[in-house]
């Protein structure tokens, strides 16, 4: 199994461009999610889904887009990107309920607003 | 324990020291807590977890602690190795796998 998968690594961006940020998960995982990390800062969630077509939003959503077509992917859309969005995303997927709550994280994009 | 501002809180041990890495939750409500190791440049790693009807979980060198009392959760390393370095934090989550981190701790371990 390839886990959890992110791309681009690093990603440029001027103010007001849009892009999407890639995950994928081989593992068959229901629940999916985005987190941002800033500087001295934990993990805080943006976006989440328990299952195809199925998406709720986090702690800060706003600017940010998400869709769950598969249960493979959950990308992420900035739609104008801006300064404030420069961070650390990381994806990262688990089973739902029983007593696997651990959720397994991708290696993250390092994306910079200019 | 818990940052201010943008500066980690950072814990620094010799190899071969037991460390003891802090942590207040916020929801006396939460089911289950996770400890996280990330190391520089990648994502968290998951360490061990607790279930809140359990006080205390071992694995392989690691230790969890809950104290729902005061709603604080420890995790201990013993015979901590350089390849422990790394930023720590804790989780607490309840029901679907929403879950809320800490703002981490650094653990620097000198040979």
């Amino acid at each position: 199994n390839a886990g959890v998968t992110q791309t681009p690594k690093f990603q440029v961006l001027k103010t007001g461009q849009s892009m999407t940020l890639q995950c994928a998960q081989d593992m068959n995982h229901e629940y999916m999610s985005w987190y941002r990390q800033d500087p001295g800062m934990g993990l805080r969630l943006i976006h989440y889904s328990v299952g195809a077509g199925i998406t709720d939003q986090g702690e800060v959503p706003n600017g940010y887009n998400v869709s769950r077509s598969t249960t493979e992917d959950f990308p992420l859309r900035l739609l104008s990107a801006a300064p404030s969005q420069t961070s650390v995303y990381f994806c990262a997927s688990s089973y739902l309920g029983g007593t696997q709550e651990t959720q397994y994280f991708g290696p993250g994009t390092r994306l910079l607003v200019l | 324990g818990e940052s201010v501002g943008l500066h980690l809180p950072t814990l620094s041990v010799q190899e071969g020291d037991n460390s003891i890495i802090n942590c207040a939750y916020s929801n006396s409500a939460s089911d289950y807590f996770i400890w996280y190791k990330q190391e520089s440049g990648k994502g968290p790693q998951f360490i061990i977890d607790i279930r809140s009807n359990m006080d205390k979980r071992q694995g392989q060198r690691v230790t969890v602690l809950l104290n729902k009392t005061v709603k604080h959760l420890s995790l201990q390393i013993a015979a901590t190795q350089p390849g422990d370095s790394a930023v720590y934090f804790c989780a607490e989550g309840s029901g679907y796998s929403t879950l809320t981190f800490g703002k981490g701790t650094m653990l620097l371990v000198s040979p």
